[in-house]
Order: structure tokens, then sequence, then C-alpha cells
């Protein structure tokens, strides 16, 4: 089962614009994760935020986290055209079970 | 650190037969790994929790005796999707990692498994 919703399920931009990434979420968790994966490829971990954390950075990338709203963003300033693939949050449920998110396809057009 | 190798990448096979999908941790020792599937354009899917030592923990709606785990050791675990059928056919990725709330997981590369 899914835990939760991305939006926007796909996202087109160019380079050097910044990307946003929304995720929602249903049920209590200990952190959110966010994961990158190229096409065919697995999956990369990218930045972990807590449930007692507001906000986390880690080079271009910039994680929030409102757990009373159950959401998360992932921001990527000065985006490349490198950064082109899908982004998924992850939630664990309290049992280091990860649950996926339904994605966000990024395109960064040079 | 934190490298998980899956192995094959790649495997097709027939409708009936058997493929067994090999997930091990080469830096590090887990004792749970988890085992996904991935539809095209879709997210990745739990299917099971590896446990080493004993029986995995398959999700709901995820048919064991079809979805065989064996997780006989500390670096590996394995998945054998028994009886394929061309539904079968997929992208199956696993994971694990050594510190979960300090480092995330590591993924495998996935394994795309067409059954024709």
């Amino acid at each position: 089962s899914q835990q939760g919703e991305e939006d926007p399920q796909a996202l087109s931009i160019q380079e050097g614009e910044n990307a946003t990434m929304n995720c929602s979420y249903k049920t209590s968790i200990n952190n959110l994760q966010w994961y990158r994966q190229n096409s065919g490829r697995g999956l990369v971990h990218l930045i972990l935020i807590r449930s007692n954390e507001r906000e986390k950075h880690s080079g271009r990338l910039r994680v929030t986290l409102d757990t009373s709203k159950k959401s998360s963003s992932l921001l990527i300033t000065a985006s490349r055209a490198a950064d082109t693939a899908s982004y998924f949050c992850a939630t664990d449920k309290l049992s280091d079970k990860l649950i996926f998110g339904t994605g966000t396809r990024l395109q960064v057009f040079p | 650190g934190a490298v998980v190798s899956q192995h094959p990448s790649r495997v097709i096979c027939k409708s009936g037969t058997s493929v067994k999908i090999e997930c091990r941790s080469l830096d590090f020792q887990a004792t749970t790994m988890f085992w996904y599937r991935q539809f095209p354009k879709q997210s990745l899917m739990l299917m099971a929790t590896s446990n080493e030592g004993s029986k995995a923990t398959y999700e709901q709606g995820v048919e064991k005796d079809k979805f065989l785990i064996n997780h006989a050791s500390l670096t590996l675990s394995t998945l054998t999707v028994t009886s394929a059928h061309p539904e079968d056919s997929s992208f199956y990725i696993c994971s694990a990692s050594p510190s979960p709330t300090a480092y995330g997981y590591t993924f495998g590369s996935g394994t795309r498994l067409t059954v024709v």
C-alpha cells in the first residue's frame, strides 16, 4: 500500500531553475526520507529528516517537514540536467519498513 | 560504505519456470532486508521483509508461496519467483541498512524480470 502521495506527478523545468516537490503522508512517522531514482535503476538515498526536525539542508537540497500537516517538501536549487530523475518520499511506519510515495518525475532541460 | 549488490540485473525466463534473485550486503551485516516491486512509471510497493534466520513477513496481498524469500545469512537474502507468469514481469529491488535512522536505506540496482 502507498503511504502517501506526491505532487506534482511530473515537473519540467529549465536548468538553473528551482524544483519543488511535495509529499503528503497518512500515519505517524519516525522520519521521512527522500530518494532519487534514475530510469531503470536502483534508488539513491538523498536526505533523512526526523519527525522532530522541521528543515534540513544538504548541498542544493532543502527538505522541510510539517508533522501537523503530515507533509514534506523537497527543494532542489539551481537545477542541472543531471538532476533529471524520479524523486520519491518514503516514511517508516514505526517498524523500519519504508513505504514510498507515488513519486515525482523531474525533467530538467539544458 | 553500505553497499548492497543485487544480481542478476536482468533476466528473461519462460512461463512456469522459477527465477532466483540475490541481494547481498557487501560491507555490513543485515539482519533485515526488504524486497520491493515496481511497475513502469510507478512507485515501489513493499512485498516483504526478509529476516535473517526466520520466516519473512509478507505484505497483504503478496503470495508467500509465489515469492519465496530466504535469508540464510547476515549478508544474503534471496527472492525466488516460482512458476513465473507474464504478469510477474516487473522490476524487483531489495534494500538494507546498517542503521536506518542514521543513514537511510541502501538499495540494490534492481532486477528487471521478463516472463515470456
